[in-house]
């Protein structure tokens, strides 16, 4: 059972290229989250999904797109990076609603993509 | 505008003492609190957590104080090791947890 994976661990884009970052995980979570985080920021909800197929903005969002093909996997895409997206990203999983329709709470987070934006 | 204020940025304790770390927040919407901890090159952890229905709860040596009139939430780290050197996040979402709000963290340094 690995949890919530992350690929890459480490990219360096130079501005206006694109990239793809990938979030799997393994416990069936009907939710899934994508965070940046900076210094002194804590933690900013970039878009998120309650489920396959679905996806919404968070406080951040501009910038990036995401999507969920699949209910194991989320992915945070950047059309043209910028400086101001050089943060460390990341994804994170929790099961929603669960089976007696109880939501259920506990986020599990991947380990972090570390993306510097030259 | 930042729903979830922390302080301490940093905190140095020494070990066996009491590490306090302090959020409060605006929303009244907000009805679940977790704090989480962070370890150097790791995603964060649930640590512990509290609903606004209970003032406090406790687990192991980490307890949450909870004061809803004051709308302030706090993590009390009783007898504090070197292992608890981490960054702590608190963090407050509402109703069927779509969104977090993490505050902006501290940064405790427990000294041997």
């Amino acid at each position: 059972n690995a949890g919530v994976t992350q690929t890459p661990k480490f990219r360096v884009l130079k501005t206006g290229q694109s990239m793809t970052l990938l979030c799997a995980q393994d416990m069936n979570h009907e939710y899934m989250y994508w965070y940046r985080q900076d210094p002194g920021m804590g933690l900013r909800l970039i878009h998120y999904s309650v489920g396959e197929g679905t996806t919404a903005k968070g406080e951040v969002p501009d910038g990036y797109n995401v999507s969920r093909l699949k209910k194991q996997n989320f992915l945070l895409g950047l059309e043209s990076a910028a400086p101001s997206q050089t943060s460390v990203y990341f994804c994170a999983s929790s099961p929603g609603r669960g089976l007696a329709g109880v939501y259920t709470d506990t986020q599990y987070f991947g380990p972090g993509t570390r993306l510097t934006v030259l | 505008q930042q729903q979830v204020k922390q302080s301490p940025q940093s905190l140095i304790v020494q070990k066996g003492g009491i590490s306090i770390i302090n959020c409060a927040y605006e929303n009244t919407a907000f009805d679940y609190f977790p704090w989480y901890q962070q370890f150097p090159g790791k995603g964060p952890a649930l640590l512990i957590a509290i609903r606004p229905d209970v003032s406090e709860k406790k687990e192991g040596r980490f307890t949450i104080s909870f004061n809803k009139s004051a709308k302030q939430f706090s993590l009390h780290i009783m007898d504090s090791q070197p292992g608890d050197s981490a960054t702590y996040f608190c963090a407050a979402s509402i109703n069927n947890f779509n969104k977090f709000y993490f505050g902006s963290g501290t940064k405790l340094n427990v000294k041997p």
